[in-house]
């Protein structure tokens, strides 16, 4: 086992830029999950792709898009950044069949 | 709409000193519960999953138990190790395999 990756690990971005953010999921997960965890809360489900599709979406705008390659990585990327956007950003593999969900270490992102 | 309550926000606690903390829940059909334990600045990592009321699981000094209202974690004579902030979430049968609903957590400090 690889473990979940997660890059960078720190961003600072000014509001109105755009962001990518980058996981590498767990060898043998199909599904991956990210999401949103503002200071002092839990994790707020943003959507999940499993097979390069999307196929569950909290509530989040549409300006919050991502994608799943072949080989399991997925990006996550934001637009128009606002002030608020600022959270430590979680991404998590799993697999149907263990029925685990592995989280990677997350970024941190500033929106100053 | 499903909700996650975890009690207390904070606990602390004396080396030894037992306690059990709570997850209340409503969802529409639970598909399962679990409990993620996570350091600062790091990702959740996976402790418990529950799936029918009246399951129960252990590992070192944690036990999970489930109610069809709310979960439990017991910690028995903790150790300064085990504190960190213990996540509770909820996956309802409605929703897309990957999307879990936490709660905000129970913050636990053991001093020696």
């Amino acid at each position: 086992e690889t473990g979940v990756t997660q890059s960078p690990t720190h961003l600072i971005k000014t509001r109105g830029q755009q962001v990518t953010l980058r996981c590498s999921s767990q060898s043998g997960h199909n599904t991956v999950s990210w999401y949103q965890q503002a200071l002092g809360q839990g994790p707020q489900f943003i959507f999940q792709y499993y097979r390069e599709e999307e196929n569950g979406r909290g509530n989040f705008p549409p300006r919050f898009s991502g994608l799943q390659f072949p080989n399991y990585s997925s990006e996550l990327n934001v637009n128009a950044l606002e002030l608020d956007d600022s959270a430590l950003y979680l991404c998590a593999s799993g697999n149907r069949v263990d029925y685990g969900y592995t989280f990677g270490s997350g970024t941190r992102l500033t929106v100053v | 709409e499903d909700q996650v309550t975890q009690s207390p926000e904070a606990l602390r606690l004396q080396e030894g000193e037992s306690s059990s903390l709570n997850c209340s829940y409503t969802v529409s059909g639970l598909r399962g519960l679990f409990w993620y334990r996570q350091d600062p600045g790091k990702g959740p990592e996976f402790l418990f999953t529950l799936y029918s009321a009246g399951e129960e699981k252990e590992k070192e000094r944690l036990k999970a138990t489930l109610t069809k209202k709310e979960s439990f974690l017991h910690i028995t004579a903790p150790k300064p190790e085990d504190s960190a902030t213990y996540l509770c979430a909820v996956q309802a049968r409605e929703d897309s395999w990957g999307k879990l609903q936490f709660g905000a957590g129970t913050q636990v400090v053991v001093t020696p």
